[in-house]
């Protein structure tokens, strides 16, 4: 089966950085997507990884480790409007996002 | 520019009702996704479209139709509602199959 595995919940401190991590078991990889989503909110678009490596966009970066299924999104310099829930995503051979259930991330002051 | 818009944003059905949700889109996409979204659970994709015309079935494609007669609508009809149907509904819509999609702000739909 497929099937992506991300942590419940994490929790940082105002300033801080935060890793958060992602590994996969797809039929197949077309990339992995990371989402933003605000309680009661849409997801948002934050990356796209599907070579090997660091992507770097502003305060956010993400990694991918096809070899080894895991994928992690970066979070520096913490502010109280990050706090949301996390949500990556893989594209399987058939061109579908399979979905992870989710970090929710509590950033303290 | 609204992007993907869903309406309602709130229901309350009772068990064996029908309702349709609806998605619009104005940015031109060809490829527009219905997911559901529940407690600890990742999103599950309900069915999609390619372009006008066109849909297919997703993972969780039972006890929902679908249609797609203009290119930025697309609708998610529920037959005989159930309480395990019960969830928040998102439509999303992207250019390609490969690009990052973009999600409307959900339906929250409660089935008593």
């Amino acid at each position: 089966g497929q099937n992506i595995d991300q942590p419940t919940e994490m929790t940082a401190t105002e300033g801080a950085i935060v890793q958060i991590n992602c590994t996969y078991q797809t039929s197949g990889f077309n990339g992995l997507f990371w989402y933003q989503q605000h309680a009661g909110e849409a997801p948002t678009f934050l990356s796209y990884n599907v070579l090997d490596g660091l992507e770097e966009k502003g305060r956010f970066s993400s990694f991918l480790s096809r070899s080894k299924g895991y994928s992690y999104l970066l979070l520096k310099e913490l502010q109280m409007k990050d706090s949301a829930s996390y949500l990556c995503a893989v594209m399987d051979s058939n061109y579908q996002l399979i979905w992870g259930a989710g970090t929710k991330l509590i950033i303290k002051p | 520019n609204a992007g993907v818009t869903q309406t309602p944003k709130f229901r309350v059905l009772k068990t064996g009702q029908s309702m349709t949700l609806l998605c619009a889109q104005d940015m031109n996409h060809e490829y527009m996704y219905w997911y559901r979204q529940d407690p600890g659970m990742g999103l599950r994709l309900i069915h999609y479209s390619v372009g006008e015309g066109t849909t297919a079935k997703g993972e969780v494609p039972d006890g929902y139709n679908v249609s797609r007669l203009k290119k930025q609508n697309f609708l998610l009809g529920l037959e005989s509602a159930a309480p395990s149907q019960t969830s928040v509904y998102f439509c999303a819509s992207s250019p390609t199959e490969m690009q990052p999609q973009h999600f409307g702000d959900g339906t929250r739909l409660s089935i008593l």
